[in-house]
């Protein structure tokens, strides 16, 4: 299976900030990868699909990028709505898999 | 407006059975693929199996190949997850998702069903 390694686990971050997640596959995808963010007690909501397109209703602050094997969601100015968990996803392959998460914490 | 609702979760002993429905609705489900994806207390998000739109494309994770079906019946809107021989390890949060474009990416959750495999 393909495997998903996002950077950073978590950090904490101010309102306001410019936030920069990583998320790594073990082999090629092309431009099959998902962004989601989760909320406690919530289910996930997508954000960016095929890498750099905005899901709709997402606002412009959040951004993806990347291609092959390396990917980045930017938050371009950290809102209180954003600290959450962000979650990575491959559908490249049929055996579709996710990163470990990294989460948003206020500092 | 989009709906799942997914039903049958609950507290079930190592080795037993459990199965999993979700009804969907606000949408034509017979036109879409559709996943079932999990999470363990406190953990991340895994992807568990996905069905096409005509039940022809069947996949499952390696963690539950063998022991779970997933199945889907268009004429009544629902998505089912038959789960055996369950362990504790298959504790989490499930998840019905519907699959946005049939490529993968998924655009509607459902609230999930709590599934705790214990003794």
């Amino acid at each position: 299976a393909i495997r998903m390694t996002q950077s950073p686990s978590s950090f904490s971050a101010s309102t306001g900030d410019r936030v920069t997640i990583t998320c790594r596959a073990s082999q090629g995808i092309s431009s099959y990868l998902a962004w989601y963010q989760q909320k406690p007690g919530k289910a996930p909501k997508l954000l960016i699909y095929a890498a750099s397109t905005l899901q709709s209703g997402v606002p412009s602050r959040f951004s993806g990028s990347g291609s092959g094997t390396d990917f980045t969601l930017t938050i371009s100015c950290l809102q209180s709505e954003d600290f959450a968990t962000y979650y990575c996803q491959q559908y490249y392959s049929y055996l579709q898999t996710f990163g470990q998460g990294t989460k948003v914490e206020i500092k | 407006e989009v709906q799942l609702v997914e039903s049958g979760g609950g507290l079930v002993k190592p080795g037993g059975s459990l199965r999993l429905s979700c009804a969907a609705s606000g949408f034509t489900f017979s036109s879409y693929s559709m996943n079932w994806v999990r999470q363990a207390p406190g953990k991340g998000l895994e992807w568990v199996s996905s069905i096409s739109s005509s039940s022809s494309y069947i996949y499952y994770a390696d963690s539950v190949k063998g022991r779970f079906t997933i199945s889907r019946d268009n004429a009544k809107n629902s998505l089912y997850l038959q789960m055996n021989s369950l362990r504790a390890e298959d504790t989490a949060v499930y998840y019905c998702a519907r699959d946005s474009d049939g490529s993968g990416p998924v655009d509607y959750w459902g609230q999930g069903t709590l599934v705790t495999v214990s003794s």
